[in-house]
């Protein structure tokens, strides 16, 4: 299968900085999405991006696929955005579509 | 609300016995997902099944089972529980059958004892 690494896997930042997480894979891929999990263990999707870049307010995303990996920028960081994010990147083969996850970068943004 | 329903929020059952977790996709979504967070495996994918049809199969073991029923929404299946089934169990939905975002719910709690 395919292997995902995220980085950094862990992450503190005071209220207002900015920063890059990175998810890099190993093979091509279908499909590539961007999750938080806040503190309560609720999954939000972020970004559905296979190729290039999205913006949603604060957060963009960044995928380069040829050379297999993806970014997601936060800017001006507040509290809210503490919890673990995860990239996960879909593969589809002639079984179906198969799913491979990071294991995630855990940020904590203090006051 | 994220729109997709997953009851019950929390179980604690003993080994061996059999549990069966429920998805309500949100209203339109045509394929349903589950996943496993367990603390030693982190995020794992489960099942993947769109328009009643299975759809993708990921790490599921043989003592799981999962099926979408007409009205769409979807059962999942533990039997013969161990103490390592213990784990967070999420189920999400969308639209296609491939591509796109997905929306999770808020997942279901499950202690084995």
């Amino acid at each position: 299968g395919i292997q995902v690494e995220q980085s950094p896997p862990d992450l503190i930042l005071q209220e207002g900085a900015n920063s890059t997480l990175r998810c890099n894979f190993s093979d091509s891929v279908n499909n590539l999405q961007w999750f938080h999990q806040n503190p309560w263990g609720q999954l939000i999707n972020l970004f559905y991006i296979p190729s290039g870049t999205k913006q949603n307010g604060r957060l963009s995303a960044t995928t380069v696929a040829t050379e297999r990996y993806s970014l997601l920028y936060i800017s001006s960081s507040q509290t809210t955005d503490s919890g673990v994010y995860f990239c996960a990147v879909v593969q589809a083969d002639n079984t179906g579509n198969q799913f491979y996850f990071g294991t995630g970068t855990s940020l904590t943004v203090i006051p | 609300d994220s729109g997709v329903t997953q009851t019950p929020k929390h179980l604690i059952t003993a080994t061996g016995q059999r549990v069966t977790l429920r998805c309500s996709p949100r209203s339109g979504d045509l394929s349903v997902y589950w996943y496993q967070q367990s603390l030693d495996q982190g995020l794992q994918f489960l099942i993947q099944y769109y328009n009643g049809e299975e759809r993708a199969k990921g790490n599921i073991l043989e003592r799981f089972s999962a099926q979408q029923f007409p009205d769409l929404h979807s059962e999942l299946n533990l039997s013969s529980l161990e103490l390592g089934d213990s784990a967070l169990y999420f189920c999400a939905s969308s639209v296609v059958a491939q591509g796109g975002g997905y929306t999770f719910g808020s997942g279901t709690r499950l202690t084995v004892v």
